[in-house]
């Protein structure tokens, strides 16, 4: 079956660095996404990686090992704004179009 | 440049009733994909459509249908409401092609069923 499992919730304090993980077992694999999504409103993309290691976009970066079916996303520097839910989505082989969500993991950033 | 625009926001129905959804996609894109995402969890996949065709289709009943329009515009209806399709409906476009194209979503619409 398709399974992608990531913590509930995390907490950390402005300015420290957070990471949140996600494995994933996927019948196929064509890539994996993270997304930002705050209450109320809809996700937004944050990082794309279908090759291992890590991929650095300023303060947030994302690595991938696909050997071991996992993912994580490391937020540097956090402020306020970056408490929201990060939701990992890996892509269907074959068609990224179709991705199969995490139930994504709600971050607190404490001042 | 508009991104993905969903209409109408907010909306309440009553079981049984029928519902049709908006969606228009950022400019640029071909592909759309419509997401059911309840509270507290991530989005599940409805289905898709590329070329005014149902590409690929989730675990939802046939009670959920779509249509896409020459101008890559969608609807998404939905027949015989029941309470428990009250959700946050989310609308996401792409571009056709490349393996890194990230979806851009609407703000959504959120659906109650009383």
């Amino acid at each position: 079956g398709q399974n992608i499992d990531q913590p509930t919730e995390m907490t950390a304090t402005e300015g420290a660095i957070v990471q949140i993980n996600c494995t994933y077992q996927t019948s196929g694999f064509n890539g994996l996404f993270w997304y930002q999504q705050h209450a109320g409103e809809a996700p937004t993309f944050l990082s794309y990686n279908v090759l291992d290691g890590l991929e650095e976009k300023g303060r947030f970066s994302s690595f991938l090992s696909r050997s071991k079916g996992y993912s994580y996303l490391l937020l540097k520097e956090l402020q306020m704004k970056d408490s929201a839910s990060y939701l990992c989505a890996v892509a269907d082989a074959g068609n990224n179009r179709k991705l199969i969500w995490g139930l994504g993991t709600s971050l607190a950033v404490n001042p | 440049d508009a991104g993905v625009t969903q209409s109408p926001t907010h909306l309440i129905k009553t079981r049984g009733q029928q519902v049709t959804l908006r969606c228009s996609p950022k400019s640029g894109h071909d592909t759309v994909s419509w997401y059911q995402q309840a509270l507290g969890q991530g989005p599940q996949f409805i289905f898709q459509y590329y070329e005014e065709e149902e590409r690929q289709r989730g675990n939802f009943p046939d009670r959920f249908s779509g249509h896409q329009f020459p101008n890559y515009s969608s609807e998404l209806n939905v027949n015989a409401l029941l309470l428990g399709d009250s959700a946050l409906y989310l609308c996401a476009s792409n571009a056709g092609t490349g393996n890194s194209s990230p979806l851009h979503f609407g703000n959504g619409t959120r659906l109650t069923v009383t």
